[in-house]
């Protein structure tokens, strides 16, 4: 069955640098989503991106923020110079098409900003 | 504005027991859409299932099933004879008829003791 895959699972980084986490989203999807989950808390909406370009964007996605599809297959999220508070679980997710449909989640990618 | 309130956080079952995981939404779109996700220890979310506002059908699979009342504007979750690999955080999340995004609940930890 396909899946999305995200890399690396778990990210090391010290504050001020640049991290770029992967995605890779399901072939034939055409929406794709960057969520996060702060430890123990609730999943929140970062960023929706279709057709190249970004389609909806939450307060939580600052200038510190950007997405890239730099290919056919990967989706990025970039943090230029992050922030303790950065640190979070990033989620991947893409949706084939249609309003309302499931989005099918990658397994997350663990930032920890030391 | 679209919200999701779970007002339990952690919930304790012996297995076997039935359990109802409750979920109140807020949206004055007419036409919004419902899900509910599993996130097991390992930290995946899973899809279990979507619900139309348009479709008040309850609907059950398996040990599991579903109750949403427009009326009470509620999309309940019930598991019946527990397990403990039932033991998981469960979002319940709402997307409106324009964009995709998603908002999700805080969450209900369940435990399932053996």
């Amino acid at each position: 069955e396909p899946e999305v895959t995200q890399t690396p699972s778990h990210q090391v980084t010290q504050m001020g640098q640049e991290v770029i986490l992967r995605c890779v989203p399901i072939s034939n999807h055409l929406y794709f989503y960057w969520y996060r989950q702060i430890l123990g808390q609730k999943v929140e909406f970062l960023v929706s991106f279709y057709n190249n370009e970004i389609s909806e964007k939450s307060e939580i996605f600052d200038d510190q923020f950007s997405v890239e599809r730099p290919d056919g297959s990967n989706f990025t999220l970039k943090i230029r110079s992050t922030k303790l508070e950065d640190s979070a679980m990033y989620f991947c997710a893409s949706l084939q098409s249609g309003t309302g449909k499931e989005q099918y989640f990658g397994p997350g990618t663990r930032l920890t900003v030391t | 504005a679209q919200k999701v309130t779970q007002a339990q956080t952690e919930i304790s079952v012996v297995e076997k027991e039935d359990v109802t995981l409750d979920c109140v939404y807020e949206t004055r779109d007419t036409t919004y859409y419902l899900f509910w996700y599993k996130q097991p220890p390992s930290g995946e979310l899973v899809f279990l299932i979507r619900r139309n506002s348009f479709d008040e059908q309850n609907e059950i699979s398996g040990r599991y099933s579903w109750n949403f009342q427009k009326s009470t504007s509620s999309f309940n979750f019930t598991i019946t004879a527990s397990q403990v690999v039932d033991s998981a955080v469960y979002f319940c999340a709402l997307s409106g008829n324009t964009g995709n995004q998603f908002y999700f609940g805080t969450g209900t930890s369940l435990t399932v003791i053996p």
